[in-house]
């Protein structure tokens, strides 16, 4: 199947605590997988990507955890801010090879001033 | 251009019209994507073209909805006989390059469509 299942839909925390998204995909040959943040009313944007040579990349406060046996990835948003506030996206390419992105159905974050 | 531009941004058009969406990839990018988004939902795959292969239209929902792609370059999404349920954003995307283990794809803005 080409599914790409995400949780939770949505996410409240208050700011300064840390906050975790998960993903998982069913097509063992996919190799990419990116992280998308969509702020409202504008178009999704790459904040962190990971490849499947990986198990874990970060950049300042998010990261990203790769397991590919279980085929699962994760995003972590640490010492979380208002203008983390937005809706997050997985992706995964439907195999190795092929560029079809197929993404998950996103988590609305919240940060609480 | 500096980025991926779609057009129009906004369009209201009455059940059972046709429209056309337009995309203008970055420059130089082969893959070109298009999703549509509903209010408040995720990213649904639409149709996929990479270079001159032949377009993934696995993700049409139905034969009211086709795209082009020009030259390898711009692309246009056209909805036959629009339905309500056709309201959404229809979201192009674009991509550098076949090669590499994963490859950026870059977001326009969207063309907003309502169907009155």
């Amino acid at each position: 199947g080409e599914n790409v299942e995400q949780h939770p839909s949505t996410l409240s925390v208050q700011e300064g605590d840390s906050a975790v998204i998960k993903c998982t995909y069913s097509d063992s040959a996919s190799n990419y997988f990116p992280w998308y943040k969509q702020e409202l009313g504008k178009r999704p944007q790459l904040i962190i990507d990971i490849r499947s040579n990986v198990g874990e990349k970060k950049d300042q406060r998010i990261a990203v955890t790769l397991n590919k046996t279980a085929k699962h990835f994760s995003l972590h948003i640490t010492e979380t801010q208002p203008e983390d506030s937005a809706v997050y996206f997985c992706a995964a390419p439907r195999g190795s090879g092929t560029y079809k992105y197929i993404f998950g159905t996103g988590t609305r974050l919240k940060v609480l001033a | 251009g500096a980025g991926v531009s779609q057009s129009p941004s906004n369009k209201v058009t009455e059940k059972g019209k046709d429209v056309e969406l337009r995309c203008d990839p970055i420059s130089g990018h082969t893959a070109l994507y298009w999703y549509r988004q509903s209010l408040g939902q995720g990213l649904e795959f639409l149709i996929y073209f990479q270079g001159n292969s032949a377009p993934d239209k696995s993700g049409l929902p139905s034969d009211r909805f086709s795209a082009e792609r020009t030259g390898g370059s711009v692309s246009t999404l056209t909805i036959q006989r629009t339905q309500q349920e056709d309201s959404a954003v229809y979201l192009c995307a674009s991509r550098p390059n076949r090669g590499g283990a994963g490859n950026t794809i870059y977001f326009g803005e969207g063309s907003w469509l309502t169907v009155v």
